[in-house]
């Protein structure tokens, strides 16, 4: 029963900007938005979260739309090695909802 | 610090057979999770701990799972008898509640034959 809904898979070409998109219209005003991701045979790693503004690290991009209705990961310059499944999940600071739920994530292929 | 480490990485064991996978959180962390992910579920949640207390085990399919945290930097899962259909792969993440941010273990794959 989780909170978001993404498309199941995606390509990419190798040095192109990968977007990755993640719909949770039922977010409530106190939770997060949280990117994973999970290479083969690895557990999930964490990239990136944030509330309302967007956000940048040294892996990725997190941009949220106003209504925070929709969220969008970007992998700017995208290598093979960022083939992965990747999760979007919605957390809450405190209470059952802080508990990180999985849905299927998307499947990203970046190909040469 | 080394991160979330688990183990055994992998385990072989007889339907029937008693198993137990093992996780040591990263220090000072206070939140611990068990997951359990197949191709067939994805990553599913079986219980989770608070300062070593358990705090929703409704995830946990049926009585012969269990699963310990005696202290903050230890914790157990054990499977008693286990079948053919436990066969996945088993992750152990923690967190600060603070921070929200989960880490994870490489995970233990559990084959039972």
């Amino acid at each position: 029963d989780a909170k978001t809904t993404q498309p199941p898979s995606m390509d990419c070409a190798e040095g192109r900007a990968a977007n990755l998109p993640c719909n949770h219209s039922t977010i409530s005003g106190n939770e997060y938005v949280y990117w994973y991701r999970q290479i083969h045979s690895q557990g999930p790693q964490y990239i990136i979260h944030g509330l309302k503004n967007n956000e940048t690290n040294e892996m990725a991009s997190l941009i949220i739309t106003e209504d925070r209705k929709s969220s969008t990961l970007i992998l700017p310059h995208a290598t093979l090695r960022d083939t992965a499944v990747y999760y979007c999940i919605v957390r809450g600071a405190s209470g059952g909802s802080y508990i990180p739920t999985f849905g299927r994530g998307t499947s990203l292929i970046v190909h040469p | 610090d080394a991160g979330v480490i688990q183990s055994p990485r992998h385990e072989v064991t007889e339907m029937g057979q008693e198993v137990t996978l093992r996780c040591k959180p990263i220090s000072g962390h206070d939140y611990l999770f068990w997951y359990r992910q197949t191709m067939m579920r994805g990553l599913e949640l079986l219980i989770y701990f608070n300062n070593n207390v358990p705090i929703d085990d409704s995830g946990m399919p049926e009585d012969r799972f269990s699963a310990k945290m005696p202290n903050a930097s230890f914790s157990t899962l054990k499977i008693q008898p286990s079948e053919p259909r436990d066969s996945a792969v088993y992750f152990c993440a923690s967190s600060l509640a603070r921070t929200g941010e989960a880490f994870f273990g490489q995970g233990t794959r559990l084959t039972v034959v």
